[in-house]
């Protein structure tokens, strides 16, 4: 299977700030990589797909780059509406589909 | 509006299967593939298997040893996930989730992405 694995585990920041959560693959996934946003007691919500497709609907204070092994997912001007946890996921390898093991923002 | 709608909470004691549905709303259900995604508490997300309610095939996870099964009801517009041989690491939050059917441009591979939701059904394994 291939392991994903997000840094950093934990983020505090401030209303404003532009904050950046990396994901690295165990082995090149291309472009196949899927970001979701997760607030407390909600199911997640997706974000960015294709490693830099943003949803539609979703605001574009988010982006997201990368390819092979390592990907960025960056939020600029923070609300506090972003305080969530933030999950990648790979698919160049199914299955199993994997996910990263989160990143908790608080604001 | 777009929704999934699961059933309710269960309680289930080791050993024994629990069976989770989820109804599908607002779209055409044949047109996009669906996923099973489960969360312990505290923990991250882990992929189960999926269903293509076209052609009615399914791609399960290893990880479950073969004690997942997904099947669906068309004419209800609903897929159903079984898990057997429950244990306590079973407990979390299991979720259905719709394929976005978003790929590749180069290739035409698909990014399983997962755009809709449903509410997440609590299953708790206890004695």
């Amino acid at each position: 299977d291939i392991q994903m694995t997000q840094s950093p585990s934990f983020l505090s920041a401030s209303v404003g700030d532009t904050v950046t959560i990396t994901c690295r693959a165990s082995q090149s996934i291309t472009t196949y990589l899927n970001w979701y946003q997760q607030k407390p007691g909600r199911a997640p919500k997706l974000l960015i797909y294709g490693a830099s497709s943003l949803q539609n609907g979703v605001p574009s204070r988010f982006s997201g780059s990368g390819s092979g092994t390592d990907f960025t997912l960056t939020i600029s001007t923070l609300q506090l509406e972003d305080l969530a946890t933030y999950f990648c996921q790979q698919s160049y390898t199914i299955p199993p589909i994997t996910f990263g093991q989160g990143t908790r923002l608080e604001i | 509006q777009v929704q999934l709608v699961q059933s309710g909470a269960e309680v289930k004691k080791p050993g024994a299967s629990v069976k989770v549905s989820c109804k599908a709303s607002g779209y055409i259900f044949n047109g996009y593939p669906l996923h099973w995604v489960r969360q312990a508490p505290g923990q991250s997300l882990e992929w189960m298997g999926w269903i293509n309610p076209d052609k009615g095939t399914t791609k399960q996870s290893q990880n479950f040893q073969g004690r997942v099964t997904i099947t669906l009801d068309r004419s209800a517009s609903t897929t159903y996930m079984e898990l057997s041989s429950l244990r306590s690491e079973d407990t979390a939050v299991y979720y259905c989730a719709r394929d976005a059917q978003h790929f590749h441009f180069w290739s035409g591979s698909a990014f399983y992405d997962m755009d809709v939701w449903g509410q997440g059904t609590t299953v708790t394994v206890s004695s």
